[in-house]
């Protein structure tokens, strides 16, 4: 039973253009939600994350929306750079449960071309 | 250290036999995770260690897999007898502190330990 998922498993974009990464979850208990990018051989390093208190957060050219009622967040990217393609992964976790764990959609493959 | 260290970085061995994974955390951190990512597949929490606490071993797929946590620091997880099923790649990650804290600024993985089973 697959809580995070990540429907697409790759997103190709143009060099400048916007990058939108798609994420939902099922277990409506989780109320911490992150995303982590993983290049090829390197663990996941941290992105950004959302409390679902919120429905947005930025930093810089990274922006996460949160849809709590669809149950559903988004990653943009703006403008993506082809340093940014990597596998990028969706998180959750539920505080009022064992708060330290994270669960992980399976990743979606996003190659920015030059 | 300046990172998370993970030894071996790649490692193949024959069914049947046990394999010893090693997860050197960064200095002063105290809660260690294990985590694995099959192929095609998200990463799956395996175990946690926080400080003296008791460890959270709930992610571990069956009573082949075990962890220790000597001095606080260092982490080694055992799988007796792999199977092919256990192939994957095994991340480890630490965060200076365990809870909502963690999970909220992220953890700092390594760069794992690819295990195959031949």
């Amino acid at each position: 039973d697959q809580q995070v998922k990540q429907n697409s498993p790759s997103l190709s974009v143009q060099e400048g253009r916007i990058s939108i990464l798609n994420c939902d979850y099922t277990n409506s208990m989780f109320d911490y939600f992150l995303w982590y990018k993983k290049y090829p051989a390197e663990g996941p390093t941290f992105l950004i994350s959302i409390s679902s208190i919120k429905d947005k957060n930025e930093d810089g050219r990274f922006t996460v929306f949160l849809n709590k009622s669809a149950k559903h967040l988004s990653l943009h990217i703006v403008p993506s750079q082809p340093g940014d393609s990597a596998v990028y992964f969706c998180a959750a976790s539920d505080s009022g449960g064992s708060n330290y764990k994270l669960t992980f959609g399976k990743g979606t493959l996003l190659t920015v071309n030059p | 250290g300046a990172g998370v260290s993970q030894s071996p970085s790649n490692k193949v061995t024959e069914k049947g036999k046990d394999v010893e994974l090693r997860c050197d955390p960064i200095s002063g951190h105290t809660a260690l995770y294990w985590y694995r990512q099959s192929l095609g597949q998200g990463l799956e929490f395996l175990i946690y260690f926080q400080g003296n606490s008791a460890p959270d071993k709930s992610g571990l797929p069956s009573d082949r897999f075990s962890a220790e946590r000597t001095g606080g620091s260092v982490s080694t997880l055992t799988i007796q007898r792999t199977q092919q099923e256990d192939s994957a790649v095994y991340l480890c990650a630490s965060s200076l502190g365990g809870g909502q804290g963690a999970t909220s600024y992220g953890y700092t993985f390594g760069s794992g330990t690819r295990l195959t089973v031949v």
